[in-house]
């Protein structure tokens, strides 16, 4: 069985300062990974995927995440963030790109002016 | 293209009663998600299709929730007598085989029930 695990619910972070939201996940197979934003009151939205090659992977709004698999996490990084910033973001993991995923409890990144 | 469609956007109701959430996925996506999105429990996988079969229906809470995809195009979820305790957003998603961008989700519809 799959799981994902956020290790931090709620993150405040001052406006232009870097961030990083952690992610941990466990499985028994090979797995891809996602990061997903949702702002509020809105779906879900891909952020950043990771599916094999480069263990550095770069997204949507200068977002990005590294692979680490032998301490089996995806932490996702931003070096500056803006007030646009602030909403939910979702770790998750699945066997494919399409199939069944699991996502994590979610972190709330507070950006503050 | 117009996304994951889901209807409606809101839905109030009183306990009891019978809900019906719809969701038209993207043409040519042969998977279909159903999400229930909670503060305590966070995002749950409730059911999915594929080519509209149910696969995993591991997620279902109890007997009081159903879902089914006639056709390619259209699947509901209904909640039969609905409880106040199934108040939560549920999100529909749909993907393809072979889809390297994973789901694409739909707006979600907020369903309260008093």
């Amino acid at each position: 069985a799959q799981s994902v695990t956020q290790l931090d619910s709620q993150v405040p972070v001052f406006e232009e300062a870097p961030v990083e939201l952690r992610c941990n996940y466990s499985s028994s197979v090979s797995v891809y990974l996602f990061w997903y934003v949702q702002y509020p009151n809105q779906g879900l939205q891909l952020l950043l995927k990771y599916l094999s090659g480069s263990t550095l992977v770069k997204g949507i709004n200068g977002f990005e995440a590294e692979f680490n698999k032998s301490q089996t996490s995806f932490h996702l990084r931003k070096p500056s963030v803006h007030i646009s910033d602030t909403a939910e973001y979702f770790c998750a993991v699945s066997k494919t790109s399409y199939d069944k995923v699991i996502f994590g409890p979610g972190t709330s990144l507070s950006v503050i002016p | 293209d117009a996304g994951v469609i889901q209807s409606p956007r809101h839905e109030v109701t009183e306990m009891g009663q019978e809900v019906t959430l719809r969701c038209k996925p993207i043409s040519g996506h042969d998977y279909l998600f159903w999400y229930r999105q909670t503060m305590m429990r966070g995002l749950e996988l409730l059911i999915y299709f594929n080519n509209n079969v149910p696969i995993d229906d591991s997620g279902m809470p109890e007997d009081r929730f159903s879902a089914k995809m006639p056709n390619a195009s259209f699947s509901t979820l209904k909640i039969q007598p609905s409880e106040p305790r199934d108040s939560a957003v549920y999100f529909c998603a749909s993907s393809f085989e072979g889809d390297p961008w994973g789901y694409t989700f739909g707006s979600g519809t907020r369903l309260t029930v008093v």
